[in-house]
C-alpha cells in the first residue's frame, strides 16, 4: 500500500513570495490533515478535512494561508505572502473514517520550507 | 484546551541502557494516547498507542501504559539500540478527533 505522498520535499523562497504544497493521501482515507512543525516543536494542526469539507481550521492563519481538497482526494496548501516565521516543515497526514486504524494518522515525509 | 508535556531532551544513552521518556497530558474526557517516532528526514511513524485506561501499547520492544490517575503515558524500553536514535513525540486524540502533540524528545544512543 502506497503511503502519503508530498511534494516538493524542499522549498526555499524569499519573504513575500508565494508557495504551494501538494499532498496525496493514502487511497480511501477520508480524513486529511495539514500540520506545521517548527524546528524543535511538535506538529501543530493547521487544517483538517473530512472528504472535501473542512472540519477544523481554527489555527490556520487565514490572512495568508489557504487550503483546498478538491474531489476529496488530493490537497494543496498555499502561503501568500510568506513571512520569515513560516519557515517550518509542513506535514500532511491521512486517516480512514472507520476500521481498525481509524484512530491512527499516517504521515507523509513533509515539505521543508525555508523563507529568506 | 488539550495539552501534552514531554520530558525535555536531548537524551543520550549508551547501547543496552534502559530508556524512559516521560509524558503527561491534560484533556477533556478520555483521549486516545500515542507515541510517534521521527527519523531524520522522514515523517512521523506511529510507534504504539493505547485507547483506554490501563491499556498497554507495545511495539519493537517499546512499551507505554495509559495511566488515567496520573494522566501519564511514559515510554519505556529495556535495552536501547543505536538504531533507536530518533525524535519521539507523545500525542493525544480527543473525543472530537483532534490531535495534540508534545514538543518531542531527541534520543541519541551511542555504541
Amino acid at each position: 500500500e502506497a503511503g502519503v505522498a508530498q511534494s516538493p520535499r524542499y522549498k526555499i523562497i524569499e519573504k513575500r513570495q508565494s508557495v504551494a504544497f501538494w499532498c496525496n493521501p493514502i487511497s480511501g482515507h477520508a480524513t486529511l490533515y495539514w500540520y506545521q512543525q517548527i524546528l524543535g516543536q511538535g506538529p501543530k494542526l493547521l487544517i483538517q478535512f473530512q472528504n472535501n469539507g473542512v472540519v477544523d481550521d481554527s489555527q490556520l492563519p487565514k490572512d495568508r494561508f489557504s487550503a483546498e481538497r478538491l474531489k476529496g482526494v488530493d490537497s494543496t496548501l498555499k502561503i501568500q505572502p510568506a513571512k520569515l516565521e513560516d519557515s517550518a516543515v509542513y506535514l500532511c497526514a491521512s486517516s480512514p473514517a472507520q476500521g481498525a486504524d481509524y484512530n491512527e494518522q499516517f504521515f507523509g515525509p513533509g515539505t521543508r520550507l525555508t523563507v529568506l | 484546551g488539550d495539552s501534552v508535556t514531554q520530558m525535555e531532551g536531548p537524551v543520550t544513552l549508551s547501547e543496552e541502557a534502559f530508556l524512559t521518556i516521560n509524558c503527561t497530558y491534560t484533556a477533556t474526557g478520555y483521549p486516545s494516547l500515542f507515541w510517534y517516532v521521527q527519523y531524520p528526514g522522514e515523517g512521523l511513524q506511529l510507534l504504539l498507542k493505547a485507547t483506554k485506561a490501563d491499556d498497554k501499547g507495545s511495539n519493537k520492544g517499546f512499551e507505554a501504559t495509559y495511566r488515567k490517575e496520573t494522566t501519564s503515558f511514559h515510554l519505556e524500553k529495556g535495552s536501547v539500540q543505536v538504531s533507536d536514535s530518533a525524535v519521539y513525540f507523545c500525542a493525544l486524540r480527543n473525543y472530537a478527533g483532534k490531535s495534540t502533540f508534545g514538543d518531542g524528545t531527541t534520543l541519541t544512543v551511542k555504541p
